[in-house]
């Protein structure tokens, strides 16, 4: 029971804004909304995560859709090494913090 | 810097071995989680610890067990490995407190055959 949906691939050019939309359409009103991207050959590495409001850090933002169903990860300017599977992930409190992975989205950057 | 150690990056075994994944993580985290993942299929929460000696089910708890013995060591056994198996496993920790953002380790591939 996917609790996430997200475009399985996506292309950008390098230098270029990317947004990666999220679907979370069965999200309650204590679920975390985090975004995870995983290199070739690595483990996954945090991104960035949300409740509520939009956020902003070094690596990217983060755009909640005001009834929260949705959500898109930005990065301002792609680079090569943006080239990744990025996750969206809901975070359950009400299951004990439990993260929900999807299958995500492999993102490429053309150079 | 957070570290979460996974004892093996690759493993090959036969069948109806016994197999022991190790982790440890350096943070003093609450949390450890193993997850398998599998080509379209992501990542597959296979057993949680909330604590020392706790544990809990995830999606697919089958043909696996685990142990948590100490706070920083959780371990993934799989009693009798059977080819279907054959996965990358990754361990994660965290911190109990909400949002407790993941750190993994950099994953064990296993081969059963």
């Amino acid at each position: 029971d996917a609790k996430t949906t997200q475009p399985n691939s996506m292309e950008s050019n390098e230098e270029e804004p990317v947004h990666l939309p999220c679907n979370h359409s069965t999200i309650s009103g204590t679920d975390y909304i985090h975004w995870y991207r995983q290199l070739p050959s690595q483990g996954p590495e945090y991104v960035i995560h949300g409740l509520t409001s939009n956020v902003n850090n070094r690596m990217a933002s983060l755009a909640i859709a005001e009834d929260r169903k949705s959500s898109t990860l930005i990065l301002h300017r792609a680079t090569l090494r943006d080239a990744a599977v990025y996750y969206c992930i809901l975070m359950v409190v009400q299951t004990g913090n439990q993260f929900y992975f999807g299958t995500g989205t492999s993102l490429t950057v053309i150079p | 810097d957070v570290k979460v150690t996974q004892s093996s990056r690759y493993l090959v075994k036969r069948t109806g071995e016994k197999v022991f994944l190790e982790c440890v993580q350096d943070m003093d985290h609450e949390n450890m989680f193993w997850y398998r993942q599998d080509p379209g299929l992501g990542l597959r929460l296979i057993y949680f610890s909330y604590d020392v000696k706790m544990k809990e089910k995830g999606d697919i708890p089958e043909g696996y067990s685990v142990s948590r013995e100490k706070k920083e060591r959780f371990s993934l056994i799989l009693e009798s490995a059977s080819t279907n198996q054959t996965s990358m496993y990754l361990c994660a920790s965290s911190f109990y407190v909400v949002p407790g953002e993941l750190f993994f380790g950099e994953g064990s591939r296993l081969t059963v055959l």
